[in-house]
């Protein structure tokens, strides 16, 4: 069965706090997705890697970075949490080529 | 690029009715991918099907149909006898490349 986790369902961090987030795929894809939703915005890309110690902005990088040093583990970093920075995070995987991502259950991160 | 819209910001409607959600996109591409998903309450996309240009033929999967017409750039999606179950937030989204555009989605309340 298919499966995509994070590393937590809710976190609380403090303005400054630099916050990791974590997302582990099973399914041995080369494709792995950040998302942030927000209420009447939809899902929107933060950065995607095709392949280990690769990454590509996507379209809202700024104030983010990330880590891929194994395949199956693509980590979101905030540098320096902002509490515009407050909001569901969802890690997404896919195969190379024009096929389905599969989604986590996201985190949604508070920043006080 | 690629860009979606999904003008139904939310939908209310009664067990068992049939109900419709719209989605338009715009590509420069002739060759492209649609991509429906759903994220129930608990947060997580689960996908639900995914089209390619060239098949217009239309797509039945239980109560699920999907309206795919490229002369009007839309790809329609429509849950017959609508279930409480049903209700959540629906995603239409073209693939640009390896990337899912997402619209700002569709909430869809059934009511018992």
């Amino acid at each position: 069965d298919v499966k995509v986790t994070q590393s937590s369902r809710y976190l609380v961090k403090r303005t400054g706090e630099k916050v990791f987030l974590e997302c582990v795929q099973d399914m041995d894809h080369e494709n792995m997705f950040w998302y942030r939703q927000d209420p009447g915005l939809g899902l929107r890309l933060i950065y995607f890697s095709y392949d280990v110690k690769m990454k590509e902005k996507g379209d809202i990088p700024e104030g983010y970075s990330v880590s891929r040093e194994k395949k199956e583990r693509f980590s979101l970093i905030l540098e320096s949490a902002s509490t515009n920075q407050t909001s569901m995070y969802l890690c997404a995987s896919g195969g190379q080529g024009p096929v389905e991502q599969y989604f986590g259950p996201g985190t949604r991160l508070t920043v006080t | 690029a690629q860009k979606v819209t999904q003008a139904q910001t939310e939908i209310s409607v009664v067990e068992k009715e049939d109900v419709t959600l719209d989605c338009v996109y715009e590509t420069r591409d002739t060759t492209y991918y649609l991509f429906w998903y759903k994220q129930p309450p608990s947060g997580e996309l689960v996908f639900l099907i995914r089209r390619n240009s060239f098949d217009e033929q239309n797509e039945i999967s239980g109560r699920y149909s999907w309206n795919f017409q490229k002369s009007t750039s839309s790809f329609n999606f429509t849950i017959t006898a609508s279930q409480v179950v049903d209700s959540a937030v629906y995603f239409c989204a073209p693939l640009d490349t390896d990337k899912l555009i997402f619209g700002t989605g569709t909430r869809l309340q059934v009511f018992p």
